[in-house]
């Protein structure tokens, strides 16, 4: 199965400022057959489903702030929320679907 | 407006069966591939398992091979997963979802096993 290891564990953010999530995972997920990253990248707030926010690595949800952007390709991914806001506060978990799905084991992000 | 509602969970025994349903509505869902996914109270997220759109191909996660069926009935909307031989360690809120990209889940069920 491919891991994914996503640093830090949790964090804490001051309104507006900038906060960054790594995922790393154990074995490439680019297919390299159509150039696409198979990560993804969810919200989870209590009480509620997954959200997904990002996809193909890079590719915003319709509908999702454009203060949320992914970046990274082959094993190394970052999802960057340029200017936090209070609703932002909530569990991120990225998400491979190469292979058998796996997710990060989830980055908590409050507010400073 | 696209809707995915899980039914079905509930308290069973160490053993036990149970079979979830998910009715889906406001997309094709015949074209998309569907998964369960689990969360145990508190912890991350859980891939069970997954089955394409026409059912010809299907995968679970190892702890739940034998013990877990998923199916899909295209004609009713409909997914479904069977449990049995359940253990305390299946205890979790069960979510019905699209393929990745579709990024449809539905709230959950909670399935409780405990004597």
């Amino acid at each position: 199965d491919i891991v994914m290891t996503q640093s830090p564990d949790s964090l804490a953010v001051s309104l507006g400022e900038r906060a960054t999530i790594n995922c790393k995972s154990s074995q490439s997920v680019l297919y390299g057959s159509n150039n696409k990253n198979y990560l993804a990248w969810y919200q989870q707030k209590p009480g509620q489903p997954p959200k997904l926010l990002i996809y193909w690595a890079s590719t915003r949800k319709s509908g999702v702030p454009d203060r949320f952007s992914g970046s990274g390709s082959g094993t190394d991914f970052t999802l960057t929320i340029s200017s936090l806001q209070a609703e932002d506060v909530a569990v991120y978990y990225c998400h491979q679907h190469y292979s058998f799905p796996t997710f990060g084991q989830g980055t908590k992000v409050d507010l400073k | 407006e696209v809707q995915l509602v899980e039914s079905g969970g509930g308290l069973v025994k160490p053993g036990g069966s149970l079979r979830l349903s998910c009715a889906a509505s406001g997309f094709t869902f015949s074209t998309y591939s569907m998964n369960w996914v689990r969360q145990a109270p508190g912890k991350g997220l859980e891939w069970v398992s997954s089955i394409s759109s026409t059912s010809d191909y299907i995968y679970y996660a190892d702890s739940m091979e034998g013990r877990f069926t998923i199916s899909r009935d295209n004609a009713k909307n409909s997914l479904y997963l069977q449990m049995n031989s359940l253990r305390a360690e299946d205890t979790a809120v069960y979510y019905c979802a699209s393929e990745t990209v579709g990024g449809y889940w539905g709230q959950g069920t909670l399935v409780t096993v405990s004597s």
